[in-house]
């Protein structure tokens, strides 16, 4: 069985710029969630997407974005980047949107904005 | 809002030692609580959960049990390794959602 898996692993941007991060849901999973995790932080949520649409959103500004495959695969989106969004972004799939299912972390995307 | 908290750290023990970190919630549910573990430099592992009032999560010698008198769910190993050391996160669930609120993390360091 095949784990998250998340890229790439570290990425540099300037402000301003945009970038788009990705992640693998584990098999069997159609639910994935995206997090932010600051240096020294809990993670906090950004989205979750379950069967390709949105079902949920965090205290986050418009400018993070996602999507879903048809495949459970996801994007995350970030817009006119800032310095505060540097930070580790986790992925997690699920099995299912709600129902307190489990979710499983992927290994992340550190992302420096200089 | 929901919210965890976690004792700051770092906690520093010598190998063998008992280890207890300590974790509180506040949530307007019942929901469920999650402890996970961050190695350096990867992400988060699910360590134990426990899904109900008095439950208890175990794995790899680590306990947790959910007190929802006292609303905690704190994080217990009778005798902690060297390669126990590692960011720990306590975490909830509100009940009909799977997203996570997280603490802040409680990092262990064990020495020989």
């Amino acid at each position: 069985e095949t784990g998250v898996t998340q890229s790439p692993t570290h990425l540099i941007k300037t402000r301003g710029q945009q970038v788009t991060l990705r992640c693998s849901s584990q098999s069997g999973h159609n639910t994935v969630s995206w997090y932010q995790q600051a240096l020294g932080q809990g993670p906090q949520f950004i989205f979750q997407y379950y069967r390709e649409e949105e079902n949920g959103r965090g205290n986050f500004p418009p400018r993070f974005s996602g999507l879903q495959f048809p495949n459970y695969s996801s994007e995350l989106n970030v817009n006119a980047l800032e310095l505060d969004d540097s930070a580790l972004y986790l992925c997690a799939s699920s099995g299912k949107g709600g129902s307190q299912e489990t979710q499983y972390f992927g290994p992340g995307t550190r992302l420096l904005v200089l | 809002g929901d919210s965890v908290t976690q004792m700051e750290g770092p906690v520093t023990l010598s190998e063998e030692a008992f280890l207890t970190i300590n974790c509180t919630y506040t949530a307007t549910g019942y929901p469920s609580l999650f402890w996970y573990v961050q190695y350096p430099g990867e992400g988060l592992q699910l360590l134990l959960k426990a899904t109900k009032a008095d439950d208890k999560g175990s794995n790899k010698g680590f306990e947790a049990t959910y007190r929802k008198e006292t609303t905690s769910f704190h994080l217990e190993k009778g005798s902690v390794q060297v390669s126990d050391s590692a960011v720990y996160f306590c975490a909830l669930s509100e009940t009909g959602y799977s997203t996570l609120t997280f603490g802040k993390g409680t990092m262990l360091l064990v020495s020989p």
